[in-house]
């Protein structure tokens, strides 16, 4: 069975600090996806890693992907309140998309 | 850019109606996506279609059923709405294959109230 599970579900940061989101897949596909939801508005694309060892970085978010460990990360670098909103990871397989609950990131002044 | 519409953005039924949800994309994506985000749940996939007339149950199937008759149309049906399913639905579309790699895109999402 296709499973996602992602920690933490709750996130509250200081601007400025550091922090790592988890997401774990129990997907064959190694297809790992990130995106991203602000209040009131629908899923935005983020990052999409489909190999062993991807890594792809946009401003202060970087995903990578683990593939052994079925691991994949999103690290935030000196948070910004823009960064404020629910993360979530998906993984992929046979056309099948499956999402984590969602890590709620607050960043504070 | 791709355009993921969903037909009503907010809706209030009463228990027992029947509810459809409609759902278009203008991307000729194989691939369509209903799923139901509750809050500490995440998205949770009702069904997905990988082709006209084709349709796949997800996680939480029960009390729901689908219709794609044309590609870029997909729908959801309600048959008799329970309070349960009051809830954010969300309609997705993106292209198929295996080893795609493809993103899906997001429609505006359809909140639902079940009185």
């Amino acid at each position: 069975e296709l499973k996602v599970e992602q920690n933490p579900l709750f996130l509250s940061m200081q601007e400025g600090k550091n922090y790592t989101i988890y997401c774990n897949y129990s997907t064959t596909s190694d297809r790992l996806y990130w995106y991203r939801q602000d209040p009131g508005k629908s899923l935005e694309s983020l990052f999409v890693l489909l190999s062993n060892g991807a890594v792809k970085q946009e401003g202060r978010l970087m995903a990578s992907l683990d593939t052994k460990a079925r691991l994949s990360t999103l690290h935030i670098t000196a948070a910004v309140h823009d960064l404020s909103a629910t993360y979530f990871c998906a993984a992929e397989e046979d056309n099948d998309m499956r999402f984590g609950a969602g890590t709620r990131l607050t960043v504070k002044p | 850019d791709v355009k993921v519409t969903q037909s009503s953005r907010y809706l209030v039924k009463r228990t027992g109606e029947k509810v459809f949800l409609e759902c278009v994309q203008d991307m000729d994506h194989e691939n369509m996506f209903w799923y139901r985000q509750d809050p500490g749940l995440g998205l949770r996939l009702i069904y997905f279609s990988y082709d006209v007339k084709m349709k796949e149950k997800g996680d939480i199937p029960e009390g729901y059923s689908v219709s794609r008759e044309k590609k870029e149309r997909f729908s959801l049906i309600l048959e008799s709405a329970s309070t349960n399913q009051t809830s954010m639905y969300l309609c997705a579309s993106g292209l198929a294959g295996a080893g795609a790699g493809n993103t899906i895109y997001f429609g505006e999402g359809s909140w639902l109230t079940v009185v």
